[in-house]
């Protein structure tokens, strides 16, 4: 089944301590992506990929670092998280560019609580 | 740079209602056009697209039109079930790029 799968799905953390969401798609997608959604401003990008080792800035990336070492897997790091940074998260990722009507897959969400 | 525009929530209807949630966009060119939804608890699925001007996409009995000269695609579905009750996401990628740019999001309830 093609599907974007995250870890952890929920996650209770404290101020500055360092965590990783893990985000993998098995459908050989050369785009991921990772949004944050907040109520009131729908979804933002934070980072995004366009293929291995090729990562750039989304909307909103302070805080937050990505690596794209492998094709399936685009974790998302948090090294110091904040209070400010509790959300929902998602990850997603599209086939290339050269395909028509493509469109994005999206992961369940990581709902994370940073006190 | 690319906006999207909904109409604020949350909305809240009767079963077998008439639902109309409206979509504006600002973009350069020719973007694609999307509607997702977001099921209590779930990820977002996309549910209809369009991908030029006058373009009808379908899906579920929901239904949006690609209007390029009021730069709207409005989500409409003649009669709505209680599974419809969800958040439902108008969106816009580039004309040349990969980026999604989202609207606010909708609450729709529906009541039996």
């Amino acid at each position: 089944e093609a599907q974007v799968t995250q870890n952890p799905r929920y996650l209770i953390t404290v101020t500055g301590k360092k965590l990783t969401v893990t985000c993998s798609q098995n459908m050989n997608h050369e785009y991921m992506s990772w949004y944050r959604q907040d109520p009131g401003l729908g979804l933002r990008q934070i980072y995004y990929s366009m293929n291995v080792e090729v990562t750039d800035k989304g909307d909103v990336p302070e805080g937050y670092k990505v690596s794209r070492k492998e094709k399936r897997n685009f974790p998302l790091i948090l090294e110091s998280p904040s209070p400010n940074q509790t959300s929902l998260y998602f990850c997603a990722s599209m086939g290339p560019i050269r395909a028509k009507g493509r469109v994005q897959y999206f992961g369940p969400g990581t709902r994370l609580l940073v006190l | 740079g690319n906006s999207v525009t909904q109409m604020e929530g949350p909305v809240t209807l009767s079963e077998e209602a008439f639902l109309t949630i409206n979509c504006t966009y600002t973009a350069t060119g020719y973007p694609s056009l999307f509607w997702y939804v977001q099921y209590p608890g779930e990820g977002l699925q996309l549910l209809l697209k369009a991908t030029k001007a006058d373009d009808k996409g379908s899906n579920k009995g929901f239904e949006a039109t690609y209007r390029k000269e009021t730069t709207s695609f409005h989500l409409e579905k003649g009669s709505v079930q209680v599974s419809d009750s969800a958040v439902y996401f108008c969106a816009l990628r580039g004309t040349s790029g990969s980026r999604l740019t989202f609207g606010e999001g909708t609450q729709l309830t529906v009541n039996p």
